[in-house]
């Protein structure tokens, strides 16, 4: 099983310039989430999908995009990339496993770099 | 809303030494507790978890009490070694999402 995966592994954007972060996984979870990754603050979720066509917000959402066309994946979007969105991004896939809890897998992570 | 916070670092110890980072949570109902690990260069992994009061999660070598009446989920391992080295979060969640401390910086000194 692949599990998580991301893609790429590392990138450097130009300010203004557009990317799309891919994530899929092969696991059929219902649930998947962005997280993004700075030093001194963990790791705080940007957005999250229940299933394929429902997305929402989650803690700090400005300035990306998600959609949830399939299951399977998970692309998020920078539509003008800032040095502010410099950082480690995680995606991960969630699941039920019984009386009210879930369970996680996490991508390996995309380094991205704004200058 | 539900938030953690745990032991700023950095933490340096030596090998064989004692290692607790401590990690209180607020959140609604009855969370279930995790600390992950990220390796140097890594992506994370979960150390262990525990999902209702009382509850001893476990995993080479470390510990966590999930306590509900402080609040609390202090990891501790007796005896670190070099290959301990690594950022720790501790972690909730009350549903399909997790909420993260700022996580602890660990080396450990030959």
């Amino acid at each position: 099983n692949a599990g998580v995966t991301q893609t790429p592994k590392f990138q450097v954007l130009k300010t203004g310039q557009s990317m799309t972060l891919q994530c899929a996984q092969d696991m059929n979870h219902e649930y998947m989430s962005w997280y993004r990754q700075d030093p001194g603050m963990g790791l705080r979720l940007i957005h999250y999908s229940v299933g394929a066509g429902i997305t929402d917000q989650g803690e700090v959402p400005n300035g990306y995009n998600v959609s949830r066309s399939t299951t399977e994946d998970f692309p998020l979007r920078l539509l003008s990339a800032a040095p502010s969105q410099t950082s480690v991004y995680f995606c991960a896939s969630s699941y039920p496993t019984g009386q009210g809890n879930y369970g996680y897998t996490f991508g390996s992570g995309t380094r991205l770099t704004v200058v | 809303g539900d938030s953690v916070t745990q032991m700023e670092g950095p933490v340096t110890l030596s090998e064989e030494a004692f290692l607790t980072i401590n990690c209180t949570y607020t959140a609604t109902g009855y969370p279930s507790l995790f600390w992950y690990v990220q390796y140097p260069g890594e992506g994370l992994q979960l150390l262990l978890k525990a999902t209702k009061a009382d509850d001893k999660g476990s995993n080479k070598g470390f510990e966590a009490t999930y306590r509900k009446e402080t609040t609390s989920f202090h990891l501790e391992k007796g005896s670190v070694q070099v290959s301990d080295s690594a950022v720790y979060f501790c972690a909730l969640s009350n549903d399909y999402k997790l909420s993260f401390g700022a996580g602890t910086t660990v080396t450990v000194r030959a």
